[in-house]
């Protein structure tokens, strides 16, 4: 069964820094690009960043470039977010979610975790 | 990378056909065979409705269909059940290989 964990979220104040985590299990991890979306709290979802399979290419949002980082490490099937500089807007839940194998949609997604900045 | 615009509420009595317009620009939707649509129910993850524009993922119901004109998506679902009450988000690949997320629809059975 394929599964994502997140974890990291936490309550950290304007200008901090925080490393999110999201642990994959259930397939092969080294095959898939990897994302984050985020969605404020009552509000829609927006993706973030993600990753090629093998950590060559990674795109970010515009409103979080040069503040996050994305990166993952297949050995352990584990993908990061390293957030810097954060905002009162960086304010939301945070979902790992996996591309489709070949295609360019969302076919699994974590349980996400709540990130508050104030 | 603005958001996809989408309407904010779409309602119809069960039974009925309601549809979803998701309308971004050149450079997403107008571009690409990879809009997907994504339904959420409260307190609860995104689910994979469609995808590539009008591919159903395996388990989705045929009740949900996808189509594309130009810069604007179609999500339509026909025979609405009370189930089927919740938001709804379109997702676009776009230029540079980032992807954009419509606004949000709250589907309302009346």
């Amino acid at each position: 069964e394929v599964q994502m964990v997140e974890s990291g979220g936490a309550l950290v104040q304007p200008g901090g820094s925080l490393r999110l985590s999201c642990e994959a299990s259930g397939f092969i991890f080294s095959n898939f690009w990897m994302n984050w979306v985020r969605q404020p709290p009552g509000k829609g979802l927006e993706w973030v960043a993600n990753i090629k399979s093998d950590g060559s290419e990674k795109y970010y949002v515009d409103s979080v470039k040069g503040r996050f980082t994305i990166s993952r490490d297949n050995t352990k099937k584990s993908l990061d977010l390293q957030m810097n500089s954060l905002r009162d807007e960086d304010t939301a839940v945070y979902y790992c979610a996996r591309e489709t194998y070949g295609g360019k949609d969302f076919d699994y997604w974590g349980q996400g975790t709540l990130v508050t900045v104030s | 990378q603005s958001a996809l615009t989408q309407p904010a509420s779409v309602s119809g009595s069960p039974g009925q056909s309601i549809t979803i317009s998701c309308t971004g620009s050149s450079g997403d939707v107008g571009s690409y065979k990879f809009v997907s649509w994504y339904q959420q129910h409260p307190g609860k993850v995104p689910k994979l409705l469609i995808y590539e524009v009008n591919k159903w993922p395996s388990g989705i119901s045929s009740r949900f269909s996808g189509s594309k004109s130009g810069n604007t998506a179609f999500l339509t679902i026909s025979g609405l059940q009370a189930e089927d009450e919740t938001d709804y988000y379109c997702c676009s690949y776009a230029v540079s290989g980032t992807y954009v997320f419509g606004s949000g629809t709250k589907v309302t059975v009346l």
